[in-house]
């Protein structure tokens, strides 16, 4: 079955600063990708999604992925952090016949002014 | 365009109760999808039910159980409550099942089992 793995559980990054989440994949088939984000007592809000087009995705609010298959990362990166960055990022996989979406364990970022 | 909206937001029951939480999805979409968010981690798939009929569930017991309705509506349904049940519960509605297709989520029904 597919999975996710984040490494680090917390990133703190100041304002301004480049801001790398990292997310790795395990599929036997190709997969399909997503990052969500998470605010304090809201639902997730997706951030991008690759579904086996470009191999770089962009998203909303200036983040972007690169899918990069000999690696099995899919990481998220954003050239410069703003405080309303501030929330709760999960990188998650499903493949195409699978309804069974896998979330990773969430990574929290913290930007300090 | 209404988003995915769930209520109640906050339910508090007591251990060996039963419960319904309810989701109305986007419109346009037929396909309903429940996580489990527990405290501190990221959520975890129940089910799924497309066009009223499951269609793929995770590793949850029987205990955990849908609806879905003509409206694309969705219920899920939890009985003999146990205190590990307490959680952020989630429901996310896309256009299809496939795969490809991004969810979009409510904003959660949080429960706590006392």
């Amino acid at each position: 079955a597919q999975s996710v793995t984040q490494l680090g559980s917390h990133v703190s990054v100041s304002e301004g600063a480049l801001v790398l989440l990292r997310c790795n994949y395990s599929s036997s088939v190709p997969p399909y990708l997503f990052w969500y984000v998470q605010y304090p007592n809201q639902g997730l809000q997706l951030l991008l999604k690759y579904t086996s087009a470009a191999t770089l995705v962009k998203g909303i609010n200036g983040f972007e992925a690169e899918f990069k298959k000999s690696e099995t990362s899919f990481h998220l990166t954003k050239p410069s952090a703003h405080m309303s960055d501030a929330a709760e990022y999960f990188c998650a996989v499903r493949v195409y016949n699978n309804n069974d979406m896998r979330f990773g364990a969430g990574t929290r970022l913290t930007v300090k002014p | 365009e209404t988003g995915v909206t769930q209520s109640p937001t906050h339910l508090i029951k007591t251990r060996g109760q039963q419960v319904t939480l309810r989701c109305s999805s986007q419109s346009g979409h037929n396909t309903v999808s429940w996580y489990q968010q527990a405290l501190g981690q990221g959520p975890q798939f129940i089910f799924q039910y497309y066009r009223e009929e499951e269609n793929g569930r995770g590793n949850f017991p029987p205990r955990f159980s849908g609806l879905q309705f003509p409206n694309y509506s969705s219920e899920l349904n939890v009985n003999a409550l146990e205190l590990d049940d307490s959680a952020l519960y989630l429901c996310a509605s896309s256009p299809g099942s496939g795969g490809h297709y991004e969810q979009y989520f409510g904003p959660g029904t949080r429960l706590t089992v006392t």
